[in-house]
């Protein structure tokens, strides 16, 4: 079974610090990766994913994410964050032939301060 | 981007009632899911389906049914509610390997 672990449980960061979140996950196959974002009160969003090709995937809002293979890693950056960052976010993993199962982390919750 | 709606939003009954969350999606997509999320966990899969008349469980045990009878409408009942039930429930719909997330229900039960 796949297990997907995010290290940190809650960041707290200033207005224009640079955000990274990390993401490892246990299965050894080809899989596709996701961030997901869930702005207070929102729904769960797709910030961005990868399926194949250049590992450094850039999503929505000035996000992006590096796929490492050899460190089983899919961490997300943002170079400078701003007030309306402050989420929750989830890394998620899913295995190409099993269609349904998406493995997802505890989330982080990220706060920025004004 | 697909638009899935899900109602009610928020929900709170007593004990023994039987419930239903609402769970429709405009983007024709054949595979549907329902998860449920408790605050600083991962988000569990409980129920899922293919297409029309296929409904399978998830990973997570769970005391809720559903049922496919139109492709867009993926309703979740619970019997009998408890307040172990008290949670926020997900549905969700996917294309090309994609999921995609309506706002879910919260639901306490007293």
């Amino acid at each position: 079974a796949q297990s997907v672990s995010q290290h940190n449980h809650h960041v707290i960061l200033s207005e224009a610090a640079s955000l990274e979140l990390g993401c490892n996950y246990s299965y050894g196959g080809t899989v596709n990766l996701f961030w997901y974002v869930q702005y207070p009160g929102q729904h769960l969003q797709l910030l961005l994913k990868y399926f194949s090709g250049d590992p450094l995937v850039k999503g929505i809002k000035g996000f992006e994410a590096e796929f490492i293979k050899s460190k089983f890693s899919f961490n997300l950056r943002k170079p400078s964050v701003q007030w309306s960052d402050t989420a929750e976010y989830f890394c998620a993993v899913k295995a190409p032939l099993n269609d349904y199962k998406l493995s997802f982390g505890a989330g982080t919750t990220v706060t920025v301060r004004a | 981007e697909a638009d899935i709606y899900q109602t009610p939003r928020y929900l709170v009954i007593g004990t023994g009632k039987k419930i239903t969350l609402e769970c429709s999606q405009t983007m024709g997509h054949d595979k549907m899911y329902w998860y449920q999320q408790d605050p600083g966990m991962e988000l569990h899969l409980i129920h899922y389906s293919y297409g029309v008349n296929s409904t399978e469980k998830g990973d997570l045990s769970s005391e809720s049914t559903v049922s496919r009878i139109r492709t867009e409408h993926f309703p979740l009942t619970l019997e009998s509610a408890r307040p172990s039930h008290t949670s926020q429930y997900l549905c969700a719909s996917s294309e090309m390997g994609t999921q995609y997330f309506g706002p879910g229900t919260r639901l306490l039960v007293l």
